[in-house]
């Protein structure tokens, strides 16, 4: 069964700083797909990315960045110069690529002060 | 605006009560899915339909039925409900093979007293 670990339960930033969320996942697929997925005090679940186990290029995305390492079995983000509106929980997630169940970390919370 | 839409979005429910969690979605997914949110556990999946006419259990079904009431709606019912299924519910549905993701429902908080 899939396994993902996101050992940080809170991270506390002063706005400005940058902020590397840790996610590490267990799965015996050769083939597969993580995510990671804020969720902003509202409430709602918003997509951030996505990334098959094939393309271990990272990606840098304004100023978001992913690290995505299967040697290590790791998928970290980055958030450069954080906002306080990057305040919210952030949840990586696995899925096999012949699957439709997700399995989630159990979420990292950020604050960003201003 | 095309999504998933759960109703209600908050409910307080006395011990042993019962009710039913809606979910509808017109994205013509095939799948749809019900997960559970409690805090530092993420989100954990209680049922599934992979299509209409199937459901399947997760992780958490314990005190749980659902209904894949056609390819738009799945319903979920706490049939007794327990203070222990206080929790955010979200609903999410996506394409058969869901390595594009899920697209997630807003959310139901319930609270049972």
């Amino acid at each position: 069964a899939q396994k993902v670990t996101q050992a940080q339960t809170e991270i506390s930033v002063v706005e400005k700083e940058d902020v590397t969320l840790d996610c590490v996942y267990e799965t015996r697929d050769t083939t597969y797909y993580l995510f990671w997925y804020k969720q902003p005090p509202s409430g709602e679940l918003v997509f951030l990315i996505r990334r098959n186990s094939f393309d271990e290029q990272n990606e840098i995305s304004g100023r978001y960045s992913w690290n995505f390492q299967k040697s290590t079995s790791s998928f970290n983000f980055t958030i450069t110069a954080s906002q306080v509106v990057d305040s919210a929980v952030y949840f990586c997630a696995h899925i096999k690529a012949a699957g439709n169940k997700l399995t989630f970390g159990g979420g990292t919370r950020v604050l960003v002060k201003p | 605006n095309a999504g998933v839409t759960q109703t209600p979005k908050f409910q307080v429910l006395k011990t042993g009560q019962s009710m039913t969690l809606q979910c509808a979605q017109d994205m013509n997914h095939n799948s749809m899915y019900w997960y559970r949110q409690d805090p530092g556990m993420g989100l954990r999946l209680i049922y599934y339909s992979a299509s209409e006419g199937t459901t399947d259990k997760g992780e958490v079904p314990n005190g749980y039925n659902v209904s894949r009431l056609n390819k738009r709606e799945f319903s979920l019912r706490l049939e007794s409900a327990a203070p222990s299924q206080t929790s955010v519910y979200f609903c999410a549905s996506s394409e058969t093979l869901a390595s594009y993701g899920y697209t997630f429902g807003s959310g139901t908080r319930l609270t049972v007293v």
